[in-house]
Parts: structure tokens; C-alpha cells; sequence
């Protein structure tokens, strides 16, 4: 049973530039959720789509856009990049049931630098 | 606002030792509250989590967490650690109210010495 898998594994990016990360969720889950996580911090939260629409979103603007296709797997977008926006992107997925019980598993994550 | 405090940046043990790491957080009401391992290159892995019910929660890899409602923490603890326990652990907290989005600590890094 493949785990959440995340492509591509490493991305260098100049600023202004626009990327798209990918997320496949864990087989049978069909909520994918993306975190930023910054080096020495936690996660922070972005977005979470669910039956290919955006649930709920984080503190982030919106140069952050995501998508949720048929088959749950997801895209990150990030247009006009900042220097500030270089930092480990996971995705997390889950099977959506009530509130919190549902456990997130999470991906090994996509590092992008911006230069 | 929910807030989650990892106090130790880092933290050296011996193997074989005992570890407690620190997590305490702010929120009202009772959280939903986690620890989670980060490997280099791995992925995060949720470790245990505490709902409601006894407040000792065992997890996996031998870990335990004691959640303390009057403390407002919930410290991650292990009787004997090995040197494939040095890792990145992040504890995080959830509520209702707040559509359970996780609000994450910023980490303690565990360090074995052998």
C-alpha cells in the first residue's frame, strides 16, 4: 500500500516565478491537506481540498491556489515567488470522517528554494 | 488564539537514558493534541494523539504522553531511548472551534549520544 507520495523532491526557483507541486494521497484517503514548513519551524497550515474544493485555508495569500482532481491527488500553486516562500511543502492526507479522529498522513515533502 | 510551546530547541541523551520532551499549549477549552517524529527525509509520522479519555496515551515506538489539564501540557516521554529515536519531534493542537486545524510547535531536536 503506497504511502503519500510527493513530486517532485527538490525545486530551485528564481523569484517571480510561478511552481506547482504534486501530492498523491494515501490510498483510500480523499482529503489532501498542504503545510509550509519553514526551516526550524513547525508546519504551517495552507489549505485542504475536499471533493475538489478548497475546506479550509490557512493564514496564507492568496499567490497560494490549489486543485483537487477526481482521483483526490492535488496541486500547490505559488505564483510570483518571494525569497520568502523557500521551505519544505508537505502534503498530508486523510480520510474524511467527523472532526479531528481522522489521522494525517503525510508525504516526505517537495523543498523549494527560491534564488 | 490556540498556541502550542516546544521550550527545547534541543535536547542530548544518552542512549539507553530516559527522554521527556515539553509541549504545552493555550486554548480555552480541551484540545486535541499530538506528537508527530521527523526524520531527514521522512515524511512526518504521528506518534499518538489524545482525544478525550485517560490521559496517558501510549503510542508507537514505545512512546508515551501524559496530557495534564491543570498544566495545560502534554510532555512526550520514553523509559529508554535508541539511536534511531534522534529525530525532529513536533507536538500539535487541534480544536473544534477552530476547524481542527493543526497548530504546530516549532520542534525539539533529540540528539543520541552513543
Amino acid at each position: 500500500d503506497a504511502g503519500v507520495t510527493q513530486s517532485p523532491t527538490h525545486l530551485i526557483k528564481t523569484r517571480g516565478q510561478q511552481v506547482t507541486l504534486r501530492c498523491s494521497p494515501k490510498s483510500g484517503h480523499d482529503t489532501v491537506s498542504w503545510y509550509q514548513q519553514a526551516l526550524g519551524q513547525g508546519p504551517q497550515f495552507i489549505f485542504q481540498y475536499y471533493e475538489e474544493e478548497e475546506r479550509q485555508r490557512g493564514n496564507f495569500p492568496d499567490r497560494f491556489s490549489g486543485h483537487q482532481f477526481p482521483n483526490y491527488s492535488s496541486e500547490l500553486n505559488v505564483n510570483a515567488l518571494l525569497l520568502g516562500d523557500s521551505a519544505l511543502y508537505l502534503c498530508a492526507s486523510s480520510l474524511r470522517t467527523s472532526g479531528m479522529t481522522d489521522t494525517q498522513y503525510f508525504g516526505p515533502g517537495t523543498r523549494l528554494t527560491v534564488l | 488564539a490556540q498556541s502550542v510551546t516546544q521550550p527545547d530547541i534541543h535536547i542530548t541523551v544518552s542512549e539507553g537514558a530516559s527522554l521527556e520532551l515539553r509541549c504545552n499549549y493555550s486554548y480555552g477549552a480541551t484540545p486535541y493534541l499530538f506528537w508527530y517524529v521527523q526524520s531527514p527525509g521522512q515524511g512526518l509520522q504521528l506518534l499518538l494523539k489524545y482525544f478525550s479519555g485517560d490521559t496517558l496515551v501510549q503510542g508507537i515506538k514505545g512512546f508515551e504522553a501524559e496530557f495534564k489539564r491543570s498544566q495545560s501540557s502534554f510532555n512526550l516521554r520514553k523509559p529508554s531511548v535508541h539511536w534511531s529515536d534522534a529525530a525532529e519531534y513536533f507536538c500539535a493542537v487541534g480544536a473544534e472551534d477552530s476547524n481542527y486545524q493543526l497548530i504546530w510547535g516549532a520542534g525539539t531536536k533529540l540528539i543520541i549520544k552513543p
